[in-house]
């Protein structure tokens, strides 16, 4: 069954550093959306991405944030200049069209430090 | 500000038992509901879908919307202790463009054997 797959799976970073979380959506897939989840919390939306741009963003993803799809499978998160308080679970997602189900990878724990 | 509402839990059952999971949500513009289920330390997997009115069945789970009250459930019928985990409760909007699932802070259920 096809699936939504990220790298790496944990990742521990200094504070500052900058980070790129990595996704393969699912092919056929035309949608694309990062998501996070602080330990302890509830899954909060970040971006959605249709058609090589941004199509919406949440308030938490500011100028530190940027993604993009380099090529026709991968789509990435970069973080630059993380804060100890970026340290969540990082899920990518994609879903056929806009209204339909979105399925989620196994995601990719940042530990700042 | 869409809010999605959740009872934290924990929700016990006993193995066998009917297990009733509730949600509301803020914003009558709603259009989607998806029930996801997360184990601890993973990602939110989907269980089930549900877009009108009435009540919707897939195996032992049926999903549940009323539009007018703005309440969506799910139930799981003969819960086994493999379905002791979070479920998320996550809605979409999906006007103007917006295709961001907004989530409840989820449900804990642990089935007893």
């Amino acid at each position: 069954e096809p699936e939504v797959t990220q790298t790496p799976s944990h990742q521990v970073t200094q504070m500052g550093q900058e980070v790129i979380l990595r996704c393969v959506p699912i092919s056929n897939h035309l949608y694309f959306y990062w998501y996070r989840q602080i330990l302890g919390q509830k899954v909060e939306f970040l971006v959605s991405f249709y058609n090589n741009e941004i199509s919406e963003k949440s308030e938490i993803f500011d100028d530190q944030f940027s993604v993009e799809r380099p090529d026709g499978s991968n789509f990435t998160l970069k973080i630059r200049s993380t804060k100890l308080e970026d340290s969540a679970m990082y899920f990518c997602a994609s879903s056929p069209t806009g209204t339909t189900e979105a399925f989620f990878g196994q995601g990719t724990r940042l530990t700042v430090v | 500000q869409k809010e999605v509402e959740q009872n934290s839990g924990p929700l016990s059952v006993p193995e066998g038992a009917i297990a009733s999971l509730n949600c509301t949500y803020s914003d009558r513009g709603s259009q989607s509901f998806f029930w996801y289920r997360q184990y601890s330390g993973k990602s939110p997997e989907l269980i089930m879908f549900i877009y009108s009115n009435g009540d919707k069945e897939d195996g032992r789970f049926t999903a549940q919307l009323n539009k007018a009250s703005q309440y969506v459930s799910l139930l799981i019928r003969d819960s086994q202790p493999s379905d002791s985990a979070t479920y998320l409760c996550a809605v979409r909007y999906s006007g103007a463009g917006s295709y961001q699932l907004t989530f409840g802070k989820g449900t804990k259920l642990s089935v007893i054997p």
